[in-house]
């Protein structure tokens, strides 16, 4: 099955700096990778995802960027603002049907003001 | 407004003394999720519905059902919850696509259980 790796588990920024969180996969066949944010006493909310054949997504101040060879993909933020804080969880998983993905461990992000 | 509605937000049972938690959406998505999730950690799938079609994991305990009357709920039935089933239990759906398409998860805020 697939094995999916977050890194790191915590991250402190200042307010303005970027943030960068990693992910690589283990199964060569998936082909959708979701990023979540979640706030503290809510559900994981989707900010940005990617498709295989898609190197790079940008959405304002996030983007994703995905290397199908090396099995891994990114999430960038930047210019972080406080309202950014929360824990932030990769996934992966083949879409199609029944869409089953392999959550990462999450990394708690924190930006000081 | 809320897509995936999960009530009761904050459920409080007794050892041994069953619980359902309830889900409902109105995306008119086919497939329907729960999950489990305990503090600092990633979300666990217990079982899942393809339109009436239940999937559970490998590794769910016997001790959690499920019930999915149509389209638009979906139940969690703990038929005799441990200390150890303290979770925040999670309800997501989406929509099923053709092969190549992408369908992300909606999720509900969650149900948040504690055990006395």
């Amino acid at each position: 099955g697939e094995n999916v790796e977050q890194h790191p588990s915590t991250l402190s920024v200042q307010e303005g700096d970027s943030a960068v969180i990693k992910c690589t996969y283990s199964d060569s066949a998936s082909n959708y990778f979701p990023w979540y944010k979640q706030e503290l006493g809510k559900g994981p909310q989707l900010i940005i995802d990617i498709r295989s054949n898609v190197g790079e997504k940008k959405d304002q101040r996030i983007a994703v960027t995905l290397n199908k060879t090396a099995k891994h993909f990114s999430l960038h933020i930047t210019e972080t603002q406080p309202e950014d804080s929360a824990v932030y969880f990769c996934a992966a998983g083949v879409s199609g049907g029944s869409y089953i993905p392999t959550f990462g461990r999450g990394t708690s992000l924190i930006v000081h003001p | 407004d809320a897509m995936v509605i999960q009530n009761p937000r904050y459920q409080v049972t007794q050892f041994g003394k069953p619980v359902t938690l309830s889900c409902s959406q109105t995306l008119n998505h086919n497939v329907m999720y729960w999950y489990q999730q305990k503090s600092s950690q990633a979300p666990k799938l217990l079982f899942h519905y393809y339109d009436k079609d239940f999937n559970n994991e490998a590794d769910t305990p016997d001790n959690f059902q499920s019930r999915r009357p149509n389209t638009s709920f979906c139940f969690l039935d703990i038929r005799s919850p441990g200390l150890g089933d303290a979770a925040m239990y999670l309800c997501a759906t989406s929509r099923d696509s053709s092969p190549g398409g992408h369908q992300p998860q909606h999720f509900g805020d969650g149900t948040r259980l504690s055990i006395l």
